[in-house]
């Protein structure tokens, strides 16, 4: 079954500062692979995915992730984070059941 | 705006006492899905329905039901709450299956209390 995993489940910058937050999947076929942000008391909203076109992907409000098949990784960057980025990440991957399976989530707080 | 809704926002129970949680779909997707979200936990798929098309994930307590009337709406039943059934729980549609590459949109979840 695919997995993917999320390395640290809080992450704290520097408004300003550069927003890495790690997502490594496993799977023996190449994925499908999605990152959600989760605002507090919100649902999930869609922030970019990878379907195997190009291998970096942009997504809205600045974030980017890269496809990294070597790595078996999937990182989402921003350059500069904003106060309003403060919310929980998740990285998602399609399993053999056509069902998204979600990493553990991250946590990420902006601080001023 | 296309959306997907759920009613109501918040969800107070008595524990043991039947309660269903809503969702509606302007998007016309074929998919509705149902997760649980614990606190400080990835959501937890639940069910989904493709099309009339119930499938139910293999470890979904029997205390969870789902009815999906028509395209537009989808229902959550707990027949028996109890205190670790409280949650958010998050209603998302697909226009297709993901395996084809479709994203998931999610509405803004219900959140469940048990007293």
């Amino acid at each position: 079954a695919q997995s993917v995993t999320q390395l640290g489940s809080h992450v704290s910058v520097s408004e300003g500062a550069l927003v890495l937050l790690r997502c490594n999947y496993s799977s023996s076929v190449p994925p499908y692979l999605f990152w959600y942000v989760q605002y507090p008391n919100q649902g999930l909203q869609l922030l970019l995915k990878y379907t195997s076109a190009a291998t970096l992907v942009k997504g809205i409000n600045g974030f980017e992730a890269e496809f990294k098949k070597s790595e078996t990784s999937f990182h989402l960057t921003k350059p500069s984070a904003h106060m309003s980025d403060a919310a929980e990440y998740f990285c998602a991957v399609i399993h053999a059941g056509n069902m998204l399976t979600f990493g553990g989530g991250t946590r990420l707080m902006v601080k001023p | 705006d296309a959306m997907v809704i759920q009613n109501p926002r918040y969800q107070v129970t008595q524990f043991g006492k039947p309660v269903t949680l809503s969702c509606s779909q302007t998007l016309n997707h074929n998919v509705m899905y149902w997760y649980q979200q614990k606190s400080s936990q990835a959501p937890k798929l639940l069910f989904h329905y493709y099309d009339k098309d119930f499938n139910n994930e293999a470890d979904t307590p029997d205390n969870f039901q789902s009815r999906r009337p028509n395209t537009s709406f989808c229902f959550l039943d707990i027949r028996s709450p109890g205190l670790g059934d409280a949650a958010m729980y998050l209603c998302a549609t697909s226009r297709e299956r993901v395996l084809a590459g479709y994203e998931q949109y999610f509405g803004p979840g219900t959140r469940l209390t048990v007293t």
